[in-house]
């Protein structure tokens, strides 16, 4: 399977902990990004990698979280003092910067976190 | 006024039918427009993806654009039970600051029923 992977698929955690969800872009795509999506909205901008530079960042995104791409490869994003309302479905997607892209981005299979 | 609005649902159709969901967007430099279908705790696959105004086909599937009212649909032809899922509007703008980041609509449910 060469499409976007995640891990873990559901994560439980208490309030206050910390956690950490990892992804596997296609790939050839240099382009990362990170949503979040809670019941019945739709996905929701977090940050977003070129390579390994974070080029941008929600405004609505909390000092507790941080994300990473090291090596322009994976990328992780850490959720710091978790509290309730963090809980939701946490999605990554990639694309391909190539001139013939229009920005098509594809999903991973998500991180469904619950905090408790 | 959300940047992207869907029309509300739940849409129910009959199989076989024509299934119409329909999209409205506010920000004028939008390029690119895309549907995706989510599944109930799935995450959304892209099923079609439309940059110039007029009409794509991809077998079912019809994605219509008019920039000009800042409008996109949807069309699924022969609608099937297997369709039923929640459809999502995404738009994005290339270059400038945004690095093509989509920016959803709340989403349509649609139910097709024998």
């Amino acid at each position: 399977d060469t499409g976007v992977s995640q891990d873990p698929r559901h994560k439980i955690t208490k309030r206050g902990q910390n956690v950490t969800f990892r992804c596997d872009p296609i790939s050839e795509h240099n382009r990362l990004y990170w949503y979040r999506q809670t019941l019945g909205q739709g996905p929701e901008f977090l940050t977003y990698f070129q390579n390994e530079a974070q080029l941008e960042k929600s405004r609505l995104l909390s000092d507790r979280f941080s994300a990473e791409r090291p090596k322009g490869s994976f990328s992780t994003l850490e959720i710091q003092r978790t509290e309730q309302g963090d809980s939701a479905m946490y999605l990554c997607a990639s694309s391909s910067s190539r001139v013939t892209s229009y920005g098509e981005q594809f999903f991973g299979p998500g991180t469904r976190l619950t905090v408790l | 006024q959300k940047e992207v609005e869907q029309n509300s649902g739940p849409l129910s159709v009959p199989e076989g039918a024509i299934a119409s969901l329909n999209c409205t967007y506010s920000d004028r430099v939008s390029q690119s427009f895309f549907w995706y279908r989510q599944y109930s705790g799935k995450s959304p696959e892209l099923i079609m993806s439309i940059y110039s105004n007029g009409d794509k086909e991809d077998g079912r599937f019809t994605a219509q654009l008019n920039k000009a009212s800042q409008y996109v649909s949807l069309l699924i032809r022969d609608s099937q039970p297997s369709d039923s899922a929640t459809y999502l509007c995404a738009v994005n703008r290339l270059g400038g600051t945004s690095y093509g980041k989509l920016t959803f609509g709340q989403g349509t449910i649609l139910t097709v029923h024998p």
